[in-house]
């Protein structure tokens, strides 16, 4: 079947630190995989996406590079903000009619001025 | 325009109530779907259309009814809920992933239901 692990939180940082939040799927297929940041009280945000091998997505100063050699999607930030205090979920998706998303569990980031 | 709108924002209805909550995107995607999420969970999937047609019902209850009047639509009808059904429910859509790439999918605010 296929599922998401990712590490779970709470993360906390002080601001500038490097993130990194690991995650690793395990699918039957050729998955896109997804990062979404939910934000208190928000809905979820797509936050970057990458659909094939070796793909780096990006977005705001965040990253995931596709291994499909290790299948993971890590994400990494180089200097995180008080902002950017969230709940991030990896996420991936199956070409098959429209499928779920499969998400992981949720990491939940705080980070401290 | 990446939006997609929820409404109401909060809801909260005692058992007997009936409510309906709505949602809207005019991204032109015509796959949609309806989320629910606990707290501190991730999304769990109820139910998905495609191009206004019922695809998957994640054996939800019948007291969840969903219905998409057009392709920019989507709501959900609620009819004698209990307290455990109390949650975000989450809107999303994309463009339909039928012809074998799967696309992102973009979700709204959610709406807040409490069931007292």
């Amino acid at each position: 079947g296929n599922s998401v692990t990712q590490m779970e939180g709470p993360v906390t940082l002080s601001e500038e630190a490097f993130l990194t939040i690991n995650c690793t799927y395990t699918a039957t297929g050729y998955p896109s995989l997804f990062w979404y940041v939910q934000y208190p009280g928000e809905g979820l945000q797509l936050l970057l996406k990458a659909t094939k091998a070796d793909d780096k997505g990006s977005n705001k100063g965040f990253e995931a590079t596709y291994r499909k050699e290790t299948t993971s999607f890590h994400l990494e930030k180089g200097s995180v903000q008080v902002s950017d205090s969230a709940v991030y979920f990896c996420a991936l998706s199956v070409v098959r009619g429209n499928t779920p998303l499969v998400f992981g569990k949720g990491t939940r980031l705080s980070v401290i001025a | 325009d990446t939006e997609v709108t929820q409404t109401p924002k909060h809801l909260v209805m005692g058992m007997t109530n009936k409510k309906s909550l709505k949602c809207e995107q005019h991204m032109g995607h015509r796959a949609m779907y309806w989320y629910k999420q606990k707290a501190k969970k991730p999304p769990e999937l109820m139910f998905v259309y495609s191009y206004e047609k019922l695809s998957i019902n994640e054996s939800v209850p019948s007291r969840f009814s969903p219905e998409c009047p057009n392709s920019s639509l989507l709501n959900l009808h609620l009819h004698a809920l209990q307290p455990e059904d109390s949650a975000l429910y989450l809107c999303a859509s994309s463009q339909d992933s039928t012809r074998g790439v799967s696309y992102e999918q973009y979700f709204g605010p959610g709406t807040r239901l409490t069931v007292t």
